[in-house]
């Protein structure tokens, strides 16, 4: 059965720091992905990583995945409070296509101006 | 670009009736749909696979009879929640993949069951 995990569960930073969080994934998956969802909405694509040692970068976020290490990190740098929200990584299925996800448990980030 | 979208964006229906919400892809056409349900601060868990002109499948633990899907056309998927009970309540995401596996996800469904 594969499994996402995420930690921090919860995170509260001061604006202007940098931050990681950390996906592991149980089993081999093509695709990694990262989601922001802010409440009461969907989901917002934000990162598809596809191959080992991919590095994908939009303002001040930074994602990355080992394929290897079955190893995803978010890194937020210099954090802005329009930062806060969910975060969520999610893999595809194993033999089962790449439209069909496992989500991570999801990582609550908090800005404190 | 491509669109997923869910209808209502939220419903309110008292325990023991039906409720339909709808998914469609604007842009593409999907033999493939997927729902999800997330409760209040949890992560997204799959319910379902919608096979356009076949019968869905079912994660293992959800209940199909209480479920329905219908995948009718290639643009729209269909779930309807019968004889929805309070724990019903949730919200509810479709997704659809384009023809270059790109996922696009609906704005989801707010279901509240009293």
């Amino acid at each position: 059965e594969l499994k996402v995990e995420q930690n921090p569960l919860f995170l509260s930073m001061q604006e202007g720091k940098n931050y990681t969080i950390y996906c592991n994934y149980s089993t081999t998956s093509d695709r990694l992905y990262w989601y922001r969802q802010d409440p009461g909405k969907s989901l917002e694509s934000l990162f598809v990583l596809l191959s080992n040692g991919a590095v994908k970068q939009e303002g001040r976020l930074m994602a990355s995945l080992d394929t290897k290490a079955r190893l995803s990190t978010l890194h937020i740098t210099a954090a802005v409070h329009d930062l806060s929200a969910t975060y969520f990584c999610a893999v595809d299925r194993p033999n089962f296509g790449n439209e069909k996800l496992t989500f991570g448990t999801g990582t609550r980030l908090t800005i404190i101006p | 670009g491509a669109v997923v979208s869910q209808h209502p964006s939220w419903v309110i229906c008292k325990s023991g009736t039906s409720v339909k919400i709808e998914c469609r892809s604007l842009d593409f056409q999907a033999t493939t749909m997927f729902w999800y349900r997330q409760f209040p601060k949890q992560s997204l868990m799959l319910m379902a696979t919608s096979n356009e002109g076949s019968k869905a499948t079912y994660e293992q633990g959800v209940e199909k009879d209480k479920f329905l899907i219908n995948h009718a056309s290639l643009t729209l998927s269909t779930l309807t929640v019968t004889s929805a009970h309070p724990e019903d309540s949730s919200f509810y995401i479709c997704s659809a993949a384009d023809s270059g596996n790109t996922i696009y996800f609906g704005e989801g469904s707010w279901l509240t069951v009293v």
